[in-house]
Protein backbone atom coordinates (compact mmCIF):
# COMPACT_ATOMS: atom_id res chain seq x y z
CA UNK A 1 0.00 0.00 0.00
CA UNK A 2 1.35 3.30 -0.60
CA UNK A 3 2.79 5.68 2.24
CA UNK A 4 3.53 8.69 3.17
CA UNK A 5 7.50 8.51 4.23
CA UNK A 6 9.24 11.11 6.10
CA UNK A 7 12.84 11.42 6.79
CA UNK A 8 14.65 12.12 9.29
CA UNK A 9 12.61 10.23 11.86
CA UNK A 10 14.52 12.87 14.71
CA UNK A 11 16.49 15.61 14.28
CA UNK A 12 18.46 17.12 17.41
CA UNK A 13 20.02 20.62 16.46
CA UNK A 14 21.23 23.91 18.14
CA UNK A 15 18.78 26.90 18.28
CA UNK A 16 19.78 29.59 15.55
CA UNK A 17 20.61 26.14 13.05
CA UNK A 18 18.59 25.58 9.73
CA UNK A 19 16.82 22.76 9.23
CA UNK A 20 14.83 20.42 6.57
CA UNK A 21 12.67 18.04 7.08
CA UNK A 22 12.03 15.91 3.75
CA UNK A 23 8.91 13.63 2.78
CA UNK A 24 8.11 12.08 -0.16
CA UNK A 25 3.80 12.24 -0.80
CA UNK A 26 1.98 9.61 -2.22
CA UNK A 27 2.81 9.48 -5.94
CA UNK A 28 -0.52 10.73 -7.37
CA UNK A 29 -1.77 12.99 -4.53
CA UNK A 30 -2.29 16.68 -5.50
CA UNK A 31 -2.50 18.52 -2.21
CA UNK A 32 0.37 18.44 0.53
CA UNK A 33 0.48 19.69 3.97
CA UNK A 34 3.01 20.29 6.89
CA UNK A 35 1.16 19.65 10.16
CA UNK A 36 2.94 19.65 13.90
CA UNK A 37 2.40 18.71 17.33
CA UNK A 38 3.72 19.74 19.98
CA UNK A 39 4.66 16.70 23.00
CA UNK A 40 1.37 16.45 24.57
CA UNK A 41 -0.69 18.82 22.30
CA UNK A 42 -3.58 18.89 19.74
CA UNK A 43 -2.12 18.80 16.11
CA UNK A 44 -1.49 22.15 14.30
CA UNK A 45 -1.88 23.08 10.57
CA UNK A 46 0.88 24.71 9.16
CA UNK A 47 0.54 25.03 5.79
CA UNK A 48 -0.99 23.38 2.66
CA UNK A 49 0.61 22.87 -0.96
CA UNK A 50 -1.47 22.42 -4.59
CA UNK A 51 0.09 23.17 -7.86
CA UNK A 52 3.40 23.87 -6.75
CA UNK A 53 2.50 27.08 -4.33
CA UNK A 54 1.13 27.71 -0.71
CA UNK A 55 -2.64 27.68 -1.02
CA UNK A 56 -2.81 28.46 2.74
CA UNK A 57 -1.19 28.77 5.96
CA UNK A 58 -1.33 29.39 9.35
CA UNK A 59 -0.02 31.70 11.73
CA UNK A 60 2.38 29.64 12.86
CA UNK A 61 4.32 29.55 9.39
CA UNK A 62 5.67 32.60 9.72
CA UNK A 63 8.90 33.87 7.86
CA UNK A 64 10.78 31.57 9.39
CA UNK A 65 8.89 28.77 7.64
CA UNK A 66 9.04 27.79 3.61
CA UNK A 67 8.18 25.01 1.65
CA UNK A 68 9.24 23.44 -1.13
CA UNK A 69 8.73 20.56 -3.86
CA UNK A 70 11.37 20.58 -5.89
CA UNK A 71 11.98 17.11 -8.19
CA UNK A 72 8.37 16.35 -8.36
CA UNK A 73 8.39 13.57 -5.78
CA UNK A 74 10.19 15.17 -2.48
CA UNK A 75 7.89 17.91 -0.25
CA UNK A 76 10.20 19.88 2.15
CA UNK A 77 9.83 21.85 4.93
CA UNK A 78 12.63 24.28 6.12
CA UNK A 79 12.82 26.43 9.40
CA UNK A 80 15.71 28.91 8.81
CA UNK A 81 16.43 29.73 12.38
CA UNK A 82 15.13 26.87 15.17
CA UNK A 83 14.08 28.20 18.02
CA UNK A 84 13.35 26.22 21.02
CA UNK A 85 9.45 26.55 21.01
CA UNK A 86 10.11 24.77 17.54
CA UNK A 87 10.37 21.39 19.10
CA UNK A 88 7.74 18.75 17.82
CA UNK A 89 6.67 16.30 15.51
CA UNK A 90 6.09 17.63 12.11
CA UNK A 91 3.75 15.60 10.37
CA UNK A 92 3.97 15.33 6.10
CA UNK A 93 0.34 14.44 4.64
CA UNK A 94 -1.60 14.23 1.19
CA UNK A 95 -4.77 13.32 -0.26
CA UNK A 96 -6.07 12.61 -3.71
CA UNK A 97 -9.05 15.17 -3.16
CA UNK A 98 -11.00 12.76 -1.11
CA UNK A 99 -10.70 14.14 1.76
CA UNK A 100 -8.92 11.62 3.82
CA UNK A 101 -5.17 12.33 4.70
CA UNK A 102 -2.09 10.07 4.52
CA UNK A 103 0.18 11.14 7.53
CA UNK A 104 3.48 9.92 7.55
CA UNK A 105 4.83 8.57 10.75
CA UNK A 106 6.48 12.24 11.30
CA UNK A 107 9.92 13.61 11.78
CA UNK A 108 10.76 14.44 15.75
CA UNK A 109 12.87 17.96 16.32
CA UNK A 110 14.65 18.82 19.16
CA UNK A 111 15.77 22.20 19.60
CA UNK A 112 18.47 22.49 22.32
CA UNK B 1 -12.12 29.85 17.16
CA UNK B 2 -10.93 26.04 18.93
CA UNK B 3 -12.49 23.16 16.80
CA UNK B 4 -12.34 20.05 17.08
CA UNK B 5 -12.86 19.59 20.86
CA UNK B 6 -12.87 15.87 22.08
CA UNK B 7 -14.22 14.48 25.59
CA UNK B 8 -13.29 12.62 27.12
CA UNK B 9 -10.05 13.92 27.29
CA UNK B 10 -8.73 9.92 28.44
CA UNK B 11 -10.97 7.01 28.49
CA UNK B 12 -10.00 3.59 30.51
CA UNK B 13 -12.03 0.64 29.92
CA UNK B 14 -11.89 -3.19 30.19
CA UNK B 15 -11.43 -5.08 26.82
CA UNK B 16 -14.44 -6.47 25.63
CA UNK B 17 -16.35 -3.14 26.43
CA UNK B 18 -17.62 -0.51 24.10
CA UNK B 19 -16.00 2.64 24.22
CA UNK B 20 -17.54 5.75 23.67
CA UNK B 21 -15.44 9.32 22.58
CA UNK B 22 -17.07 12.62 21.80
CA UNK B 23 -16.72 15.42 19.24
CA UNK B 24 -17.58 19.37 18.99
CA UNK B 25 -17.20 21.89 17.20
CA UNK B 26 -18.41 25.27 16.05
CA UNK B 27 -18.29 26.34 12.60
CA UNK B 28 -19.90 24.82 9.80
CA UNK B 29 -18.10 21.67 7.75
CA UNK B 30 -17.72 19.63 5.08
CA UNK B 31 -16.68 16.60 6.29
CA UNK B 32 -15.58 15.40 9.94
CA UNK B 33 -12.75 12.88 10.36
CA UNK B 34 -11.59 10.32 12.85
CA UNK B 35 -7.94 9.66 13.29
CA UNK B 36 -5.63 7.53 15.76
CA UNK B 37 -2.35 8.23 16.74
CA UNK B 38 -0.43 5.00 18.59
CA UNK B 39 2.35 6.73 21.17
CA UNK B 40 4.68 8.39 18.99
CA UNK B 41 3.63 7.22 15.99
CA UNK B 42 1.77 8.87 12.69
CA UNK B 43 -1.67 9.66 12.53
CA UNK B 44 -3.76 7.04 10.47
CA UNK B 45 -7.44 7.48 9.00
CA UNK B 46 -10.35 5.84 10.64
CA UNK B 47 -13.31 7.05 8.83
CA UNK B 48 -14.75 9.85 7.66
CA UNK B 49 -18.61 11.45 7.07
CA UNK B 50 -19.54 13.81 5.01
CA UNK B 51 -21.96 16.93 6.54
CA UNK B 52 -25.21 15.24 4.99
CA UNK B 53 -24.49 11.78 6.41
CA UNK B 54 -25.82 10.82 9.92
CA UNK B 55 -24.20 7.70 10.47
CA UNK B 56 -20.99 5.49 9.57
CA UNK B 57 -19.40 2.22 9.74
CA UNK B 58 -16.22 0.68 9.12
CA UNK B 59 -15.52 -2.68 11.11
CA UNK B 60 -15.71 -2.28 14.96
CA UNK B 61 -16.40 1.48 14.22
CA UNK B 62 -19.35 3.64 14.48
CA UNK B 63 -19.30 7.59 13.73
CA UNK B 64 -22.83 9.45 14.16
CA UNK B 65 -22.89 13.10 12.96
CA UNK B 66 -25.38 15.70 13.96
CA UNK B 67 -25.02 18.84 12.35
CA UNK B 68 -27.93 20.61 14.32
CA UNK B 69 -25.54 19.96 17.57
CA UNK B 70 -22.56 20.39 15.78
CA UNK B 71 -21.22 17.03 17.35
CA UNK B 72 -19.60 13.44 16.31
CA UNK B 73 -19.36 10.45 18.04
CA UNK B 74 -16.85 7.85 18.06
CA UNK B 75 -18.04 4.01 19.23
CA UNK B 76 -15.45 1.80 19.06
CA UNK B 77 -17.05 -1.83 19.97
CA UNK B 78 -15.94 -5.04 21.49
CA UNK B 79 -12.85 -3.21 22.17
CA UNK B 80 -9.19 -4.91 22.38
CA UNK B 81 -5.85 -3.87 23.95
CA UNK B 82 -4.64 -2.87 20.60
CA UNK B 83 -6.91 -0.34 20.06
CA UNK B 84 -5.15 1.45 23.06
CA UNK B 85 -4.23 5.04 21.40
CA UNK B 86 -4.96 8.78 21.30
CA UNK B 87 -7.86 9.10 18.55
CA UNK B 88 -8.30 12.54 17.20
CA UNK B 89 -11.60 14.07 15.32
CA UNK B 90 -10.94 16.66 12.72
CA UNK B 91 -13.01 18.73 10.71
CA UNK B 92 -12.73 19.73 7.12
CA UNK B 93 -14.37 23.35 6.06
CA UNK B 94 -13.88 22.47 2.20
CA UNK B 95 -11.19 24.92 2.04
CA UNK B 96 -7.97 22.86 0.92
CA UNK B 97 -8.91 19.79 2.94
CA UNK B 98 -7.21 22.07 5.53
CA UNK B 99 -7.88 19.75 9.13
CA UNK B 100 -8.82 21.24 12.28
CA UNK B 101 -8.06 19.09 15.24
CA UNK B 102 -9.23 18.53 18.53
CA UNK B 103 -6.69 17.34 21.55
CA UNK B 104 -7.52 13.78 21.41
CA UNK B 105 -9.24 11.72 23.37
CA UNK B 106 -6.53 9.46 25.31
CA UNK B 107 -7.91 5.68 25.17
CA UNK B 108 -6.78 2.38 27.49
CA UNK B 109 -7.71 -0.55 26.91
CA UNK B 110 -7.06 -2.75 29.97
CA UNK B 111 -6.66 -6.80 29.47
Amino acid sequence: EPEVTQTPSHQVTQMGQEVILRCVPISNHLYFYWYRQILGQKVEFLVSFYNNEISEKSEIFDDQFSVERPDGSNFTLKIRSTKLEDSAMYFCASTAQTGELFFGEGSRLTVL
Amino acid sequence: SQQGEEDPQALSIQEGENATMNCSYKTSINNLQWYRQNSGRGLVHLILIRSNEREKHSGRLRVTLDTSKKSSSLLITASRAADTASYFCATDKGSNYQLIWGAGTKLIIKP
